[in-house]
């Protein structure tokens, strides 16, 4: 099982529409969850960081699940300008072990 | 604010030749530096970390090395290239207040032919 899975899509959405990405991560001792963005060959940006209680900025709202090892990112009213990939980031306890998932691809239409 | 310079932005090179890429940090001191692979269509891969000038962790065994010669810059180097070498090379930094995120320069594109 991989450390961080997450769904590859693509993820194909109108404009307008809401959309969200799961991502599960398998070591428990994991302490810090993030949501990064990547757009074509470009560095990857840090979107948002992952709260216990869940946050939101915006038209995005990051939950944890902790009990069930998973993270989400929901975003409404989806842009064009959203399309991009979108890596589920998990950093261990007590080190500096980050790991990046794959990353999702989300294409939103016109 | 802090900024992250990482050069050159492309490279190709032949298999067999050496690699030094460079990775410097402004704005902050005494950073964690990372460096990651990214191969075409796949995910980041860890392959150095640094808390401190001289002080260097591996994660990937492999052809490759790192050096951090002064605070604020991280170096990786190959003495042989591999056509596995090739793929995006990620800098990143994280330290001061945002302790746990990591902010990343705009990468070198790296060919081994």
């Amino acid at each position: 099982r991989k450390e961080v899975e997450q769904d590859p899509g693509p993820f194909n959405v109108p404009e307008g529409a809401t959309v969200a990405f799961n991502c599960t991560y398998s070591n428990s001792a994991s302490q810090s969850f993030f949501w990064y963005r990547q757009d074509c060959r470009k560095e990857p940006k840090l979107l948002m960081s992952v709260y216990s209680s869940g946050n939101e900025d915006g038209r995005f709202t990051a939950q944890l699940n902790r009990a069930s090892q998973y993270i989400s990112l929901l975003i409404r009213d989806s842009k064009l300008s959203d399309s991009a990939t979108y890596l589920c980031v998990v950093k261990w306890t007590g080190g500096f072990k980050t790991i990046f998932g794959a990353g999702t691809r989300l294409f939103v239409k016109a | 604010s802090q900024t992250i310079h990482q050069w050159p932005a492309t490279l190709v090179q032949p298999v067999g030749s050496p690699l030094s890429l460079e990775c410097t940090v402004e704005g902050t001191s005494n950073p964690n530096l990372y460096w990651y692979r990214q191969a075409a269509g796949r995910g980041l891969q860890l392959l150095f970390y640094s808390v401190g000038i001289g002080q260097i962790s591996s994660e990937v065994p492999q052809n490759l090395s790192a050096s951090r010669p002064q605070d604020r810059q991280f170096i990786l180097s190959s003495k042989k290239l591999l056509l596995s070498d090739s793929g995006f090379y990620l800098c990143a930094w994280s330290g001061g207040s945002s302790y746990n995120e990591q902010f990343f320069g705009p990468g070198t594109r790296l060919t081994v032919l």
